[in-house]
């Protein structure tokens, strides 16, 4: 399978703590980006990293990236019960179009 | 899910009969893409395309064809569908790598049920 790893699969935690996500990958990247998809619904667009870039920001989103690792981590801050959702990340190729997703992670922000 | 719809949103249909789902899009994007969510597996390509008329196999494509007469059409056909066919599909479009990032837009994702 072309498929990278998530971990973990799922995750449980109170408002206002911190969720943390981790992507793991197979090949080369153009950028490497994180997806939210809300029960029910399609996948909307969070935050993208470019494969020259170690670390992003966007509001109360951090993510990383270790090239050598083939690696990824999602870094939600002060989470709320409104981040509740399950998150995905995808490798974007340098070549063609094709974009892979991970399984995801599923988190769950308890008031 | 502005500038995307899917249809049919549902459909059930029996082992054997032929399926096909449509993906429009107003954007007028280079790229469009189907997938398949199951539980345990996440989200996985089926094919997509890069123009019209060009098509590209994904991850799991057996039993799937698409077509893409159009810009703003791609058709994803399951010639004789069966039960491990039953899933969420969903379509996504963008830009492609030459716009800077390929960021997919999604649809609101189309439920088959194969009995």
């Amino acid at each position: 399978s072309q498929q990278g790893e998530e971990d973990p699969q799922a995750l449980s935690i109170q408002e206002g703590e911190n969720a943390t996500m981790n992507c793991s990958y197979k090949t080369s990247i153009n950028n490497l980006q994180w997806y939210r998809q809300n029960s029910g619904r399609g996948l909307v667009h969070l935050i993208l990293i470019r494969s020259n870039e170690r670390e992003k920001h966007s509001g109360r989103l951090r993510v990383t990236l270790d090239t050598s690792k083939k690696s990824s981590s999602l870094l939600i801050t002060a989470s709320r019960a409104a981040d509740t959702a399950s998150y995905f990340c995808a490798e974007v190729y340098n070549q063609g179009g094709k974009l892979i997703f991970g399984q995801g992670t599923e988190l769950s922000v308890k008031p | 899910d502005a500038g995307i719809t899917q249809s049919p949103r549902h459909k059930v249909t029996e082992t054997g009969t032929p399926v096909t789902l449509r993906c429009h899009q107003t954007e007028n994007h280079r790229y469009m893409y189907w997938y398949r969510q199951d539980p345990g597996h996440g989200l996985r390509l089926i094919h997509y395309s890069y123009g019209v008329k060009d098509t590209d196999k994904g991850e799991v494509s057996d039993g799937y064809s698409v077509s893409r007469s159009k810009t703003e059409d791609f058709l994803l056909t399951l010639e004789s569908a069966t039960s491990s066919q039953t899933s969420v599909y969903f379509c996504a479009i963008s830009p492609g790598l030459s716009s800077g990032a390929n960021v997919l837009t999604f649809g609101a994702g189309s439920r088959l049920t194969v009995l």
